[in-house]
């Protein structure tokens, strides 16, 4: 594996909570990616940083908002979690770094439930 | 906007069979990328292609890109228990490299 930590693996929370997903790689790479992944849709992107400080808006990045003030930290905020939020969500890490730069790596996943 | 597509849904093949499934994007890639994911786990990146018309081989697996760039296929030969999981499709979205578009997968399933 590449060096990807997701926290939590595993969540369940109430509707209307914030809730705070972060993403740790040691691997220094520069491009960070949170994506969600449901049955018949597939991965989608949400949010993505090309460096410190530096983000932008996937395709489903509605309810979502992220941060990104350390290289190795990249964190996903449901600002008022809904049950549409349900979902798993990936982490995902590309670029210069110590390893291959044309490798996409994944974490392990966070499981969400929104009750 | 892009979309990327991919067929079959759904795969059921007998240990031994052969298996293929096909992506097709709506425009032109400048590469397309090919990931497993195994029930439960996370996708796992198997290969990029880059150029038109390329071929490349990993063991029983084989892809291709095609010369429009725009569509591609995996190919398993032989199927075995440990093929099972979805084959995932993607394409680069916007100018990042990991910027992906994926196709919503292949599941394939492998009866002993």
């Amino acid at each position: 594996d590449a060096g990807i930590t997701q926290s939590p693996r595993h969540k369940v929370t109430e509707t209307g909570t914030p809730v705070t997903l972060r993403c740790h790689q040691t691997e220094n790479h520069r491009y960070m990616y949170w994506y969600r992944q449901d049955p018949g849709h597939g991965l989608r992107l949400i949010h993505y940083s090309y460096g410190v400080k530096d983000t932008d808006k996937g395709e489903v990045s509605d309810g979502y908002s992220v941060s990104r003030s350390k290289t190795e930290d990249f964190l996903l905020t449901l600002e008022s979690a809904t049950s549409s939020q349900t979902s798993v969500y990936f982490c995902a890490i590309s670029g210069p770094g110590r390893v291959d730069g044309n490798t996409i790596y994944f974490g392990e996943g966070s499981w969400l439930t929104v009750v | 906007g892009q979309q990327v597509m991919q067929i079959p849904q759904y795969q059921h093949v007998q240990e031994g069979e052969d298996f293929t499934t096909y992506c097709n994007s709506s425009t032109t890639l400048s590469n397309i990328q090919w990931y497993k994911q195994r029930p439960g786990g996370h996708p796992v990146f198997l290969i990029q292609l880059v150029k038109s018309g390329e071929v490349k081989k990993q063991k029983r697996l084989t892809f291709q890109f095609g010369e429009a760039k725009k569509n591609s296929s995996l190919h398993i030969t032989a199927t075995q228990t440990t093929d099972v999981g979805t084959y995932f499709c993607a394409g680069p979205y916007g100018g990042s490299q990991g910027n992906l578009i994926f196709g919503k997968g292949t599941k394939l399933s492998v009866k002993p």
